[in-house]
């Protein structure tokens, strides 16, 4: 079936760094979206992305719709502590319900 | 009221137990999910109700049974689980559209410990 690579796994920064993360397909995707989840919280939607090269702002986040269809990127300017958490990537491969979804990248922020 | 909300928050029931979360959504949206959420490893869809009629099973157990009696409202009946089955189950919602594009919105999840 399709999947999803998601790099990296996690992540330890300084506050006030920049972070970048990606998804990889092996299949064409119509559709990006990038998800954060917080501790006993469900994901919530940060980007979504429907064109080959589009790239979207969301405050300090940037995320990036590859222009193979296959991929796509997440940038996160001068983080901050409330940043930390889970990122998912899900792409929409056709036109059905089936989101298919990264096993996230786990962002830290070091003490 | 916020978007998607989902009861209860924690849940522990035994193996012979019959229990069943519920999820309402205030989003006006006309298409239901059911995932879970494994440590470790991506979201995995169980169900998805459009239109209150239900368009994906992905070959879930029957001992999950989902019920979804109007386009707010989305049921999942739990009977004679394994321990296996203890996760965080998340609700989502999202407008069913001609475009195809579903963006969902999730809910806080149960998080369901089978013992």
């Amino acid at each position: 079936g399709q999947q999803l690579n998601q790099s990296p796994q996690s992540m330890f920064i300084q506050e006030g760094e920049d972070v970048s993360m990606n998804c990889t397909s092996s299949s064409i995707f119509n559709t990006w979206l990038w998800y954060k989840q917080d501790p006993g919280e469900g994901p919530v939607l940060l980007i979504a992305l429907y064109k080959a090269g589009e790239l979207t702002s969301n405050g300090r986040l940037t995320a990036q719709f590859g222009i193979t269809r296959k991929d796509s990127f997440l940038n996160i300017s001068a983080s901050i502590p409330s940043d930390v958490g889970i990122y998912f990537c899900a792409g929409q491969p056709d036109s059905n319900y089936q989101l298919i979804w990264g096993a996230g990248t786990k962002l830290i922020i070091k003490p | 009221e916020t978007g998607v909300t989902q009861t209860p928050r924690h849940l522990v029931m035994g193996m012979t137990n019959k229990k069943s979360l519920k999820c309402e959504q205030h989003l006006g949206h006309n298409a239901m999910y059911w995932y879970k959420q494994s440590a470790k490893k991506p979201l995995e869809l169980m169900f998805v109700y459009s239109l209150e009629e239900r368009v994906e099973n992905n070959s879930v157990p029957s001992r999950f049974s989902p019920e979804c009696p109007n386009s707010s409202h989305l049921f999942l009946h739990l009977h004679t689980l394994q321990p296996e089955d203890s996760a965080l189950y998340l609700c989502a919602s999202s407008q069913d559209s001609l475009a195809g594009v579903h963006e969902q919105y999730f809910g806080p999840g149960t998080r369901l410990t089978v013992t």
